[in-house]
């Protein structure tokens, strides 16, 4: 079983729509997760970090985590065609914390 | 807003010839990795680096691959003989401490004819 999964989508959305992406991991030790956006070219930039089940909200954005079911979502409210990009869910782990990154989900929000 | 800042953008080398990547880390940074992305595929770690040592590295990061400090400001990723199948986008990335998030360079897109 792989250690982090992610639909790669595509995902492709009219403005102003709720956006849901959505990660799953295997390994119940990890405690830290995050959300990457990456632009075309760029290199990953921290959305969100969350430690612990619950919710967390930045903004626009609202990252949640269950461990029970060992599942993460990133919500984004009113989607912007600026919000294009692929998303990557990333979990550090091991004694060094090296991040697992899922494959990504490429989104695009249509104006 | 300090970044991380990687060099060249774009390397274009033939099979066999040494490439070095570099990466000057935000300067309060004291761990510095080393992630590259196969085009299409997941960005996967390499290396991780911190107090002048490896202390982590992949299968992936094996004896042609190398990293270095030399200066106290660059950090640097060496392939010494290259290989078609190096061919990807090469991160860096530093954080603050070891349970901090890591923020990213925009890559080095490595290509190997």
């Amino acid at each position: 079983q792989k250690e982090v999964e992610q639909d790669p989508g595509p995902l492709s959305v009219p403005e102003g729509a709720i956006v849901s992406l959505n990660c799953t991991y295997s390994n119940s030790a990890f405690q830290y997760f995050m959300w990457y956006r990456q632009y075309s070219r760029k290199g990953p930039e921290l959305l969100m970090y969350t430690y612990s089940s619950g919710n967390k909200e930045d903004g626009r954005f609202t990252a949640q985590v269950d461990k029970s079911s060992k599942y993460i979502s990133l919500f984004i409210r009113d989607s912007q065609p600026s919000d294009s990009a692929t998303y990557l869910c990333a979990i550090p782990g091991g004694s060094n914390y090296k991040l697992t990154f899922g494959k990504g989900t490429l989104l695009t929000v249509n104006p | 807003e300090p970044e991380v800042t990687q060099t060249p953008s774009h390397q274009v080398t033939q099979m066999g010839q040494e490439v070095i990547l570099r990466c000057v880390p935000i300067s309060n940074h004291l761990y510095f990795y080393w992630y590259r992305q196969i085009l299409g595929q997941k960005v996967e770690f390499l290396v991780s680096f911190y107090n002048n040592e490896i202390s982590e590295k992949s299968e992936i990061f094996d004896d042609q691959f190398s990293v270095e400090r030399p200066d106290g400001s660059n950090f640097t990723l060496k392939i010494r003989s290259t290989k078609l199948e190096d061919s990807a986008m090469y991160f860096c990335a530093t954080s603050e401490g070891r349970l901090s998030p890591l923020h990213f360079g925009n890559g080095t897109r490595l290509t190997v004819t």
